[in-house]
């Protein structure tokens, strides 16, 4: 099994419908990120956890929303998804030092038509 | 506060040619580079990475050295393959505060290496 994996893979769902996106980690990390990449503006942050009580916005959090079920499990909520949110989710996991990086999952692709 | 600066792309090459991917940083405290790998279809990979000045990070035949004094971490490989097809971010993870070591990319450098 993978170290983090995320599901689905891809979903294309409507304007206005709410959607959930998953990942789950088995590295032991406590710390979990969720970032989108669209063509040729690189990674965004949207949400990031340090642990399973703290919740942090990043630079692109409005629309989005997280929860934190569980040290292993992260996932993110499109509320009432629109069609500029089409685009590839990551999430990632880190240990708490300067020198570890991240994990990633292998993605989510994620159209609103 | 921090940024990654690298080379704009594509970057189109024939096998066997040499590779350079520039990087260059910005940071306020002293960072880890590192250079992840994103091949199509998949999340990213962590290639290689340099804790401190005048590291060199090195996998499959790719290397960087940290360079402080330039502020830089220059990716290099001496004969591509069709096979590192792929875009390649630089990173730095530095203390934020409060201990976040968040990670800062580059936005990315699509390599093609055509046969």
């Amino acid at each position: 099994d993978a170290d983090v994996t995320q599901t689905p893979r891809n979903r294309i769902t409507k304007t206005g419908k709410r959607i959930m996106l998953e990942c789950s980690q088995t590295k032991g990390h406590d710390r979990m990120y969720w970032y989108r990449q669209d063509p040729g503006l690189g990674l965004r942050l949207i949400y990031y956890s340090f642990d399973v009580k703290d919740i942090n916005k990043g630079e692109i959090s409005d629309g989005y929303s997280v929860s934190r079920q569980a040290q292993a499990k992260f996932s993110l909520s499109l509320e009432s998804a629109i069609p500029n949110q089409t685009a590839l989710y990551f999430c990632a996991t880190s240990e708490s030092t300067r020198r570890s990086g991240y994990t990633f999952g292998s993605g989510t692709r994620l159209t609103v038509v | 506060g921090d940024s990654v600066t690298q080379m704009e792309g594509p970057v189109t090459l024939s096998e066997e040619a040499f590779l350079t991917i520039n990087c260059t940083y910005t940071a306020t405290g002293y960072p880890s580079l590192f250079w992840y790998v994103q091949y199509p279809g998949e999340g990213l990979q962590l290639l290689l990475k340099a804790t401190k000045a005048d590291d060199k990070g090195s996998n499959k035949g790719f290397e960087a050295t940290y360079r402080k004094e330039t502020t830089s971490f220059h990716l290099e490989k001496g004969s591509v393959q069709v096979s590192d097809s792929a875009v390649y971010f630089c990173a730095l993870s530095d203390d934020s505060g409060a201990g976040s070591y968040q990670l800062t990319f580059g936005k990315g450098t699509k390599l093609s290496v055509i046969p």
